[in-house]
């Protein structure tokens, strides 16, 4: 079936760049997603990319798409104890719904 | 962003109790969901209503009844309920059911349940 997958956990030192991977199997997908849950919040769109694309930045934010191999990446220049939050993968599948990964605990250490 | 509530914010209750989860939406949006976001687990779509008309039900137990009576409010409502039914629930809308283009929809911060 249709399935995203992240890793559970990040840990990176303030400053240094944060790189959450996300692998997923649908390769019709026409859009992938970048949602940040903050403690305590719901979740908030932070990017997103059209799959003919393989690469988008914004500010801070890049984010590379690898359609070969279902691989999509985002990264995280300059990481600030405000990033610290859960970062979800999703995908919009062949009938508009969204999947979605399990979400990346992304830790910052001073 | 206040563009999405959800009332309670922390609900605590028994298997035999029956209580009801609120979603209002300020955004003129059409679409309404329902998610389950337990630890390490994807997000579990539970609901869609779609212009007050419910379009999805992602096998979900019966004890759980969702009801759409308009586009801004969703309720979900809770009954006789399982401990493993402790989770955060959350409440999203978009300006329709995804559909081509870009999918953005907009999340409540979440109802926190623990079923004792």
């Amino acid at each position: 079936g249709e399935d995203v997958e992240q890793s559970l956990f990040l840990s990176v030192r303030e400053g240094d760049s944060s790189v959450i991977n996300c692998t997923y199997t649908d390769s019709s997908s026409t859009y992938l997603y970048w949602y940040k849950q903050e403690p305590g919040a719901g979740l908030q769109l932070l990017t997103y990319i059209f799959s003919n694309m393989d690469m988008k930045q914004d500010q801070r934010l890049t984010v590379l798409l690898n359609k070969k191999d279902k691989h999509l990446s985002l990264r995280i220049a300059d990481t600030q104890t405000g990033d610290s939050a859960i970062y979800f993968c999703a995908e919009s599948n062949s009938n508009y719904q969204l999947i979605w990964g399990a979400g990346t605990k992304l830790i910052i250490k001073p | 962003e206040t563009g999405v509530t959800q009332t309670p914010r922390h609900l605590v209750m028994g298997m035999t109790n029956k209580k009801s989860l609120k979603c209002e939406q300020h955004l003129g949006h059409n679409a309404m969901y329902w998610y389950k976001q337990s630890a390490k687990k994807p997000l579990e779509l539970m609901f869609v209503y779609n212009f007050k008309e419910q379009t999805e039900n992602n096998s979900v137990p019966s004890r759980f009844s969702p009801e759409c009576p308009n586009s801004s409010h969703l309720f979900l409502h809770l009954h006789t309920l399982q401990p493993e039914d402790s989770a955060l629930y959350l409440c999203a809308s978009s300006q329709e059911k995804s559909g081509r283009g870009i999918s953005r929809q907009y999340f409540g911060p979440g109802t926190r349940l623990t079923v004792t």
